[in-house]
């Protein structure tokens, strides 16, 4: 059965810090690995990830696949207080219509 | 708002009541998708549709859960029967036919079962 965990649980900053949140899968048919952002209800879609070594970036956000281990990393730079949310991994199967969620990583971060 | 919206945001129930959420997804996308979320968890598929044909529905929880998206638009997910675990987010999404994952979700139902 395909798995996905997400480490640490919940993370507390400072506004400026930088964190580092991890997630390992397996996966039998692997696709493409997914990070999503959830404020309140609804997560947004962040990074797609499908080849190892080559690293998404937008703005303080970046992320990289490491397929031969099965890990990726999400880094958050310089965080501000409206980054503050759960952070959700995800992979998709073969047909890259299910996603295997995470069980997510709460980040705070204070001001 | 072109987005995905949900319909109704919060529903509280009675043990044994049955529920039925709607879910309007973005216009041009043919797939739509059900996830539950229960507190502290990631998303849990359920179900989804490429336009009016239900594609997967080997990990809906139970014969009590059942969805349907009849003419290809919108879609209901019913829940006969309703006991306490039923308690959730329930989740929609949407997607054009081949994102790998880019889903588009709505703000959910979150199901109180009494």
């Amino acid at each position: 059965e395909d798995k996905v965990v997400q480490s640490p649980l919940s993370l507390v900053v400072h506004e400026g810090d930088t964190v580092t949140l991890n997630c390992s899968y397996e996966v039998t048919n692997f696709r493409s690995l997914l990070w999503y952002k959830q404020e309140k209800k609804a997560p947004t879609f962040l990074f797609m990830l499908t080849s190892s070594g080559i690293e998404k970036k937008s703005g303080r956000l970046s992320s990289i696949l490491d397929k031969k281990e099965l890990f990726s990393i999400l880094n958050i730079t310089a965080t501000q207080t409206g980054d503050s949310a759960v952070y959700l991994c995800a992979n998709t199967q073969n047909a890259g219509n299910m996603l295997t969620f995470g069980g997510g990583t709460r980040l705070m971060v204070k001001p | 708002d072109t987005g995905v919206s949900q319909d109704p945001r919060h529903k509280i129930t009675k043990r044994g009541q049955n529920v039925t959420f709607r879910c309007d997804p973005i216009s041009e996308h043919n797939r739509l998708y059900w996830y539950r979320q229960t507190l502290g968890q990631g998303p849990e598929f359920l179900t989804y549709f490429q336009n009016e044909a239900q594609l997967e529905k080997s990990r809906l929880l139970s014969d009590r859960f059942s969805a349907e998206r009849p003419k290809g638009s919108f879609s209901t997910l019913e829940i006969q029967r309703t006991e306490q675990g039923d308690s959730a987010m329930y989740l929609c999404a949407s997607s054009p036919t081949a994102t790998a994952g880019k889903l588009f979700f709505g703000s959910g139902t979150q199901l109180s079962v009494l």
